[in-house]
């Protein structure tokens, strides 16, 4: 049975740090991986997909890598801002589309 | 419609009740997925449908659980026989095909009291 680890589960910083956020999933059978966020109460907003041919995915200030061979993907975040608060969720995609997902990591950006 | 739509965004019922959820999708997207997501927790996979029929089912807990997708466009998922552990958001997605990403809705929270 596939497993998506996040780590951390929190992670509390001042604003302007670098910070990366770490997935690990137990089956590298993998179609895509997915960076989502999601805002309290609120649904998911896809940031990066990343196909399993690809290693890394960049859109503004995120970068996310994916590594198959170790399991492991990180989404990167630079320069942070307090408008980046919020739940990061990473989700491991199979053959058959079905999204498997890790945990979360909140994330409090600190003014 | 522009994005994907859930009724209601609430709602709260008694222990034993019927409630049903509805998801309306992106126009024109065949694939729809229903999710469940607890406190604390990310959302874990309840049923998928590809048009009319369900491709995957296998994430529905139990036989409380039923969704339909008649026409290949809304979807409801219904539970009977409310219990509290039912308690959760339950949020729905759409897709073209599911290759290329969902689309998730703000989902609907439901209270079982």
């Amino acid at each position: 049975k596939q497993e998506v680890t996040q780590i951390p589960a929190a992670l509390s910083v001042p604003e302007g740090e670098n910070l990366v956020l770490n997935c690990s999933f137990t089956d590298s059978a993998i179609y895509n991986l997915q960076w989502f966020r999601q805002d309290p109460g609120k649904g998911l907003t896809s940031l990066l997909l990343i196909q399993s041919s690809q290693r890394e995915q960049t859109s503004g200030r995120l970068n996310a890598s994916l590594d198959k061979s170790s399991g492991r993907s990180t989404l990167y975040i630079a320069a942070s801002q307090p408008g980046d608060s919020a739940t990061y969720l990473c989700a491991w995609m199979d053959s058959s589309y079905k999204l498997i997902f890790g945990s979360g990591t909140r994330l409090l950006v600190r003014p | 419609g522009a994005g994907v739509s859930q009724t209601p965004s609430n709602k709260v019922t008694e222990k034993g009740k019927y409630v049903e959820l509805r998801c309306d999708p992106i126009s024109g997207h065949t694939a729809l997925y229903w999710y469940r997501q607890s406190l604390g927790q990310g959302p874990e996979f309840l049923i998928y449908f590809q048009g009319t029929g369900a491709a995957d089912d296998s994430g529905l807990p139990n036989d409380r659980f039923f969704a339909v997708r008649p026409e290949g466009s809304v979807s409801t998922l219904k539970i009977q026989r409310t219990e509290r552990g039912d308690s959760a958001v339950y949020l729905c997605a759409s897709s073209f095909s599911g290759a290329e990403g969902y689309t998730f809705g703000s989902g609907t929270r439901l209270t079982v009291v």
